[in-house]
């Protein structure tokens, strides 16, 4: 079958930086995906990698490993404002998205 | 620029009723996608759409029906409810095959249902 795993929750200090990690399982791999919610919130976008290697965007980077079905997605300077679930997301051969349950981030100050 | 809109935002409904929950999007994207979201578990696709008049299951299909008459609109229909299918209902939609690499999701602010 297919599958995504993240931990549950992780906690961190304003400031500081924090790593959520993502394996997956799937019949083919056409992209994977990182989303953040915010509690009571829609997902909203956050960085896309199809090609193993690091992709930055702004305090945001994302990881990718497909040989290793891995991926993570790393925040920098943390803010209160990063409290939110993270949720990984791999788009499979039929380019359907398999999600994961998701990272709830504590952060505190 | 409202992007996808869902209506209601929030129901609650007696078991064995029949409850429509409506997704409009403005932005012209030919996929459309409903899905459920509970707790300790990921987003689960229900139905899909690839373009105006086709529609397909997704991984929990049961108790939904679907149907995209236009681009814009794309309502979920559960046609008796019950106490299972409490649960945050996401629409999104995506511009599939319009040269977009990143193929991102767009989301509606949800449904919350209850069913009692």
């Amino acid at each position: 079958g297919q599958n995504i795993d993240q931990p549950t929750e992780m906690t961190a200090t304003e400031g500081a930086i924090v790593q959520i990690n993502c394996t997956y399982q799937t019949s083919g791999f056409n992209g994977l995906f990182w989303y953040q919610q915010h509690a009571g919130e829609a997902p909203t976008f956050l960085s896309y990698n199809v090609l193993d290697g690091l992709e930055e965007k702004g305090r945001f980077s994302s990881f990718l490993s497909r040989s290793k079905g891995y991926s993570y997605l790393l925040l920098k300077e943390l803010q209160m404002k990063d409290s939110a679930s993270y949720l990984c997301a791999v788009m499979d051969s039929n380019y359907q998205l398999i999600w994961g349950a998701g990272t709830k981030l504590i952060i505190k100050p | 620029i409202a992007g996808i809109t869902q209506a209601p935002t929030s129901q609650i409904l007696a078991a064995g009723r029949r409850m429509t929950l409506r997704c409009t999007q403005d932005m012209r994207h030919n996929a459309m996608y409903w899905y459920r979201q509970d707790l300790g578990l990921g987003l689960r696709l229900i139905h899909y759409s690839n373009t105006a008049g086709t529609t397909g299951k997704g991984e929990v299909p049961d108790g939904y029906s679907v149907s995209r008459a236009n681009t814009d609109d794309f309502p979920l229909t559960l046609a008796s409810a019950v106490p299972s299918q409490t649960s945050v209902y996401f629409c999104a939609s995506t511009p599939l095959d319009s040269g977009e690499e990143t193929r991102e999701l767009f989301f509606g602010e949800g449904s919350r249902l209850t069913v009692l």
